[in-house]
């Protein structure tokens, strides 16, 4: 596609319920990476993907987020038992890859909100 | 730690005028500067970046003033419009790695006409 596209835009569950958001970076893009960023706030760095392996999985705030990347595309960011503190916009975002120095192009994100 | 730091958190600047935020980094390994424009219930897209063998990149409106020695930069809007609210992120990365870019904490900006 011609952007990052993410889905669902919105998304609402209820604590303690399992949620997956998706994402289908950039044809052609090697790198992908998950940010989260709470209302009003900066961007936090989750996890980062080169082709389907995570070298970084140090931004994960805890057990209940895993992710995974397969044929070096979609992603899915898996939140497990949703708290109320998980509920942030979750972002995408795409690169063509280290040694390449080019920046990154994010999706617009999916809106969780865990009631 | 916060490799990025960034400042001010929040800027309101008359039509017209000039916005100046302000990033502070300590990595002397970062060699791409980018910054970010992201509006409501968008992500943010990318403005405008620099690499530190210049220092100054101007676009349009839009300027990135770098000074390597002081591990500062700055992104200036001239004649800002109100169209230009929104909120900026400055951030950092060793380019050769495309590892983490470093984010800052973002300014959120308001052009009052």
């Amino acid at each position: 596609g011609a952007g990052v596209s993410q889905s669902p835009s919105n998304k609402v569950t209820e604590k303690g319920k399992d949620v997956e958001l998706r994402c289908d970076p950039i044809s052609g893009h090697t790198a992908l990476y998950w940010y989260r960023q709470s209302l009003g706030q900066g961007l936090e760095f989750l996890i980062y993907f080169q082709g389907n392996s995570a070298p970084d999985k140090s931004g994960l705030p805890s057990d209940r987020f895993s992710a995974e990347r397969t044929g070096g595309s979609v992603s899915t960011l898996t939140i497990q038992r949703t708290q109320q503190e998980d509920s942030a916009v979750y972002l995408c975002a795409s690169s063509l890859g280290q040694h390449s120095g080019n920046t990154i192009y994010f999706g617009e994100g999916s809106w969780l909100t865990v009631v | 730690q916060q490799q990025v730091k960034q400042s001010p958190q929040s800027l309101i600047v008359q039509k017209g005028g000039i916005s100046i935020i302000n990033c502070a980094y300590e990595n002397t390994a970062f060699d791409y500067f980018p910054w970010y424009q992201q509006f409501p219930g968008k992500g943010p897209a990318l403005l405008i970046a620099i690499r530190p063998d210049v220092s100054e990149k101007k676009e349009g409106r839009f300027t990135i003033s770098f000074n390597k020695s002081a591990k500062q930069f700055s992104l200036h809007i001239m004649d800002s419009q109100p169209g230009d609210s929104a909120t900026y992120f400055c951030a950092a990365i060793v380019a050769n790695t495309g590892n983490q870019f470093y984010f800052g904490t973002g300014t959120s900006l308001t052009v009052i006409p």
